[in-house]
């Protein structure tokens, strides 16, 4: 099994509609991150999570919220998807132990079309 | 907040050397870090430079200078598999890591 497991791996969604992106870790880390990719824009911070009890905006939270149901599970949700949300999004993990020197671990994406 | 600045595309052939650059601004600086990603695939961590210095880990190597709030990831002898996008990110020890747009590096036979 992976290390971080994102479902769904695609989804196509219509305008309006709330959709949940969900990810789980098996690496039994605190800190967890959801990312949004564009081309050319690099990983943007959406939310992040560094205990159960501890949610963060990142720089484009506006239209998402997150649920950290353990220290296991951190989920995305669209409360109402627009076509400018189709993106591949990402979920991370990190040991707060060893904050960034040892890296981030990623799952393999969701790549969400809003149509 | 935070910027970082890479350049879009480098192209260079097999068995060369190519540096990929990265200059960032922040309030608060505690290190910066390296990721690949090849296409359709997660990002993956490559370094993580702290101090001044270059650090290096088999072909790959990283270098910091705080003063200058540069760095650069070196590949040598290079493979086609590491034709891949390359994204440097800044740790400011306050919340999650801020990425650049990231350097597509295209290797030619």
């Amino acid at each position: 099994d992976a290390d971080v497991t994102q479902t769904p791996r695609n989804r196509i969604t219509k305008t309006g509609k709330r959709i949940m992106l969900e990810c789980s870790q098996t690496k039994g880390h605190d800190r967890m991150y959801w990312y949004r990719q564009d081309p050319g824009l690099g990983l943007r911070l959406i939310y992040y999570s560094f205990d159960v009890k501890d949610i963060n905006k990142g720089e484009i939270s506006d239209g998402y919220s997150v649920s950290r149901q353990a220290q296991a599970k951190f989920s995305l949700s669209l409360e109402s998807a627009i076509p400018n949300q189709t993106a591949l999004y990402f979920c991370a993990t990190s040991d707060p132990k060893q904050g960034a020197s040892y890296g981030y671990t990623f799952g393999s994406g969701t790549r969400l079309t809003v149509v | 907040g935070q910027s970082l600045e890479q350049p879009s595309e480098v192209t260079a052939v097999e068995g060369a050397i190519v540096q990929i650059n990265c200059t960032y601004q922040t309030s608060g600086f505690y290190g910066l870090s390296w990721y690949q990603q090849h296409d359709g695939g997660a990002p993956t961590f490559l370094s993580y430079n702290a101090l001044d210095g270059l650090e290096e880990t088999g072909r790959f190597s990283s270098f910091l200078s705080r003063s200058d709030s540069y760095g650069y990831l070196l590949l040598q002898e290079l493979q086609m598999k590491d034709s891949a996008s390359y994204f440097c990110a800044v740790d400011t020890g306050r919340r999650a890591l801020t990425f650049g747009s990231g350097t597509r590096l295209q290797v030619q036979p």
